[in-house]
């Protein structure tokens, strides 16, 4: 049972650059939500993304801009790299449409990539 | 004000000690709540959900008290291999919104 993955593992980029982040969900799971883990700190929810739509978002600025694909995997796209920027990025896929009495609840994260601005 | 505000510890326990810390939190709206792990540099882990009613998972133990507004977590009997950052969650609509940890290290 494949969980879910991410790429690429780490990422050095620039202030001003634009960068792409990839995620693809555990078998079986319809629904993407993205998470900014600076150092120290808890995860930063900044969009989830279902039926290929944001269904809900955080506290981030337009910069920060995602897509889901009709495989249900998913993209995170920041513009205008700040340093501030720098962090673990998560995501974390989930079922949204119940089988079987499956819970929604759980949300199982990826491994993760580490953005680095400079 | 944070939504989520936890002890970041560290909580410095010997192997076999109980050790148990809170976390609180601020939205009344919060529908589900969970707590997770985070392993230094790797992604957080479901550890379990919280029930009001209280629920146990082998060592752990969680509760819930929704009038007060605070997540309790017990380790029982504690392990080497439970040196973690403990992450304390609440969900609301689609969003968790995470506390920023609690450092557990147990020694031999």
């Amino acid at each position: 049972d494949a969980g879910v993955t991410q790429s690429p593992t780490h990422l050095i980029k620039t202030r001003g650059q634009q960068v792409t982040l990839r995620c693809s969900p555990k078998s079986g799971h319809d629904t993407v939500s993205w998470y900014q883990q600076a150092l120290g700190q808890g995860p930063q929810f900044i969009f989830q993304y279902y039926e290929e739509e944001e269904r809900q978002r955080g506290n981030f600025p337009d910069r920060f801009s995602g897509h889901q694909f009709p495989n249900y995997s998913s993209e995170l796209n920041v513009n205008a790299l700040l340093l501030g920027d720098s962090a673990l990025y998560l995501c974390a896929s989930s079922l949204s449409r119940t089988s079987g009495g499956t819970s929604t609840d759980t949300q199982y994260f990826g491994p993760g990539t580490r953005l680095t601005v400079l | 004000r944070k939504e989520v505000e936890q002890d970041p510890g560290p909580f410095n326990v010997p192997e076999g000690a109980t050790v148990a810390f809170n976390c609180t939190y601020s939205n009344s709206a919060s529908q589900s709540f969970f707590w997770y792990r985070q392993d230094c540099r790797k992604e957080p882990k479901l550890l379990m959900s919280v029930y009001s009613s209280g629920n146990e998972d082998g060592r752990f133990t969680a509760q819930l008290n929704r009038a007060s507004q605070y997540i309790s977590l017990l380790i029982r009997d504690s392990k080497l291999s439970d040196s973690a950052t403990y992450l304390c969650v609440g969900k609301n609509d689609y969003k968790l919104s995470f506390g920023a940890g609690t450092t557990v290290t147990v020694r031999a």
